[in-house]
């Protein structure tokens, strides 16, 4: 099966640099997907590492090793609209996709 | 459509009777992904298709929830015997025949069972 782990909140302030950390377990392995839920909406995709290393998309960075079973989100530039939870997301075998419990990030002032 | 539609969005119902959640892929979008998520808790995974078919199926809590998905595309979840535990907000989601191919969600129908 798969787990996930992630941090359960985050804060930090606006204008700054944030790390959301994603460890997982997994009996089958494509890659690793970032998405965005603000409260009371659906969540929105973010980002995919099938390889190592960072893809840049903005403000938003995505890295992933593989053989540590590791991922992070970069945020920078933080802005007050960025608070949310953040999941990631394993995408295994037959295109299943098992997310992480989340990470809910505050940005303040 | 435009995107993932679900309905109904918002069902109140009775303990111990039956429900149906519907959902409504993107069109040509193969794959099709119901998870369940409590407020403030993280998506649990319940099942998934490709095509018509369910690959896993395991992470559906008891024999009281089924789906099916018909024609490759609508899909509904059933929970029979509903129990106050089931109160949650069911996503649905779509995506292409690739891995790096994103989940688009609909906006969950939120069951509430007194």
């Amino acid at each position: 099966g798969q787990s996930l782990e992630q941090p359960s909140e985050v804060t930090a302030v606006e204008g700054a640099i944030v790390q959301i950390n994603c460890t997982y377990q997994t009996s089958g392995f494509y890659g690793l997907s970032w998405y965005q839920q603000h409260d009371g909406g659906a969540p929105t995709f973010l980002s995919y590492n099938a390889l190592d290393g960072l893809e840049e998309t903005g403000r938003f960075s995505s890295f992933l090793s593989r053989s540590d079973s590791y991922g992070y989100l970069l945020l920078q530039e933080l802005q007050m609209k960025d608070s949310a939870s953040y999941f990631c997301a394993v995408v295994g075998g037959y295109q299943k996709v098992t997310f992480g419990t989340g990470t809910k990030l505050q940005v303040i002032p | 459509g435009a995107g993932v539609s679900q309905s109904p969005s918002n069902k109140v119902t009775e303990k111990g009777k039956d429900v149906e959640l519907r959902c409504d892929p993107i069109s040509g979008h193969t794959a099709l992904y119901w998870y369940r998520q409590s407020l403030g808790q993280g998506l649990e995974f319940l099942i998934y298709f490709q095509g018509n078919s369910a690959p896993d199926k395991s992470g559906l809590p008891s024999d009281r929830f089924s789906a099916e998905r018909t024609g490759g595309s609508v899909s509904t979840l059933t929970i029979q015997r509903t129990q106050q535990e089931d109160s949650a907000v069911y996503l649905c989601a779509s995506s292409q025949d690739s891995n790096n191919s994103p989940l688009h969600f609909g906006n969950g129908t939120r069951l509430t069972v007194t």
